[in-house]
Formats: structure tokens, sequence, C-alpha cells
């Protein structure tokens, strides 16, 4: 079963603008959520992260909501940059293991 | 400081063969997990290894067995290899268990 979803497999951006990438999941027991990023023929990175019991935490131009009533974060880059043109995963943690979502591909366009 | 290492970057193999990918862990840490990701999916768990144990799996069936060595290096073995298995495999590291991981640039395994 998918616990962790990323409902846009797309995000196009112009360079300098605002990229909001967004992330919902279902299990409650989740104790902390992450951001990779991941460049083809490259393993993930990690991006940001934050404790559930936050709702924000504030990287540089990173920064990573969570919503914990509605199970839902999201990712906002700004300004967004060519360099942040990859795909960008979420992940849950629970207990050792991460969930994943699918990834969105974010294209910079300059 | 040397990061993840995964060998080797590439494989392909035929339906029912073994396999074994190999995975160097970030100095200093002694918790390795092994993730499967499929095309246009995420990656999903398979297991992790903590001090030579295997202390956590995903879904993933028998044939799929690890190793940890002292050193904390490690073995991802999957046996009778079936055309799903197809996918990159990602090593993590981490300096324990829950804790931040880092990714290697995995194997790519596939199965004809």
């Amino acid at each position: 079963d998918q616990q962790v979803k990323q409902n846009s497999p797309s995000l196009s951006v112009q360079e300098g603008r605002i990229s909001i990438l967004n992330c919902d999941y279902t299990n409650s027991m989740f104790d902390y959520f992450l951001w990779y990023k991941k460049y083809p023929a490259e393993g993930p990175t990690f991006l940001i992260s934050i404790s559930s019991i936050k709702d924000k935490n504030e990287d540089g131009r990173f920064t990573v909501f969570l919503n914990k009533s509605a199970k839902h974060l999201s990712l906002h880059i700004v300004p967004s940059q060519p360099g942040d043109s990859a795909v960008y995963f979420c992940a849950a943690r629970n207990d050792y293991k991460l969930s994943f979502g699918a990834g969105t591909t974010v294209t910079v366009r300059a | 400081e040397t990061g993840v290492t995964q060998s080797p970057t590439h494989l392909i193999k035929t339906r029912g063969q073994q396999v074994t990918l190999r995975c160097s862990s970030q100095s200093g840490h002694n918790t390795v997990s092994w993730y499967q990701q499929a095309l246009g999916q995420g990656p999903q768990f398979i297991f992790q290894y903590y001090r030579e144990e295997e202390n956590g799996r995903g879904n993933f069936p028998p044939r799929f067995s690890g190793l940890q060595f002292p050193n904390y290096s490690s073995e991802l073995n999957v046996n009778a290899l079936e055309l799903d298995d197809s996918a990159l495999y990602l090593c993590a590291s981490s300096l324990g268990e829950g804790e931040k991981l880092f990714f290697g640039s995995g194997t790519q395994l596939s199965v004809l």
C-alpha cells in the first residue's frame, strides 16, 4: 500500500519563481518527514527534514511545511534556480524505515 | 571522508540466476539499508542491517537476503531472479538506526 503519495509527477517553473511540491501521507505513526533530491545517475541526497512535532522548518531557499491534521507536507523552493532541476522525493520515517513517494520531476526554465 | 559506494554500477542477468550487489558505507556509519527503486516509483525499503544483524525488513520475499561485515560494508543477494527484479538498487548508510540516510549511486539491475 502506498503510504506516501506525491500526486504531481512533474512541475515546470520559471527561474526566480517559487516551486511548491506537495506530499500526502496516510500513516499517523510517521515521526519524521524528509525531502530528498535526485539527479540522473546519482543516489538521492538529503535536502531538508521536519519532525512531526513541528509545522515548519527553513534552510536557506528551502522551507518544509507540515500539516498533521491534513496529513500533508509541502516543500517550497524560492527563488528557483536552474540547478534545482531534479527529481524530488518526499519520505516519511516510521521506526527504522523510510517510505518514499514516487517523486516529482522539477524543471526550472531560464 | 568517502561517501557510500556501490558496485557494480550496471548488471545484466537472466531469469533464474543469482546476483550479489555490494556496498561500502560512509566512514563511521554502522547501519546499512537497502532499497529497490523500480522505474517511475520511489525507493522501497528492502531491509536494514545494524552491527551485522538484520534489524528490519520490508515486504520482500526471502530470496532477497543480505549480509553486513565487521567493517560495516554490506551485500545484497537475490536468488532465482525474476523479470520484476529489474530495478535500481540503492544502498544507504547512517550513523545509527533511524538516523539520516546517505545514499550511494545505486546498481542498475536488468533481468532478461
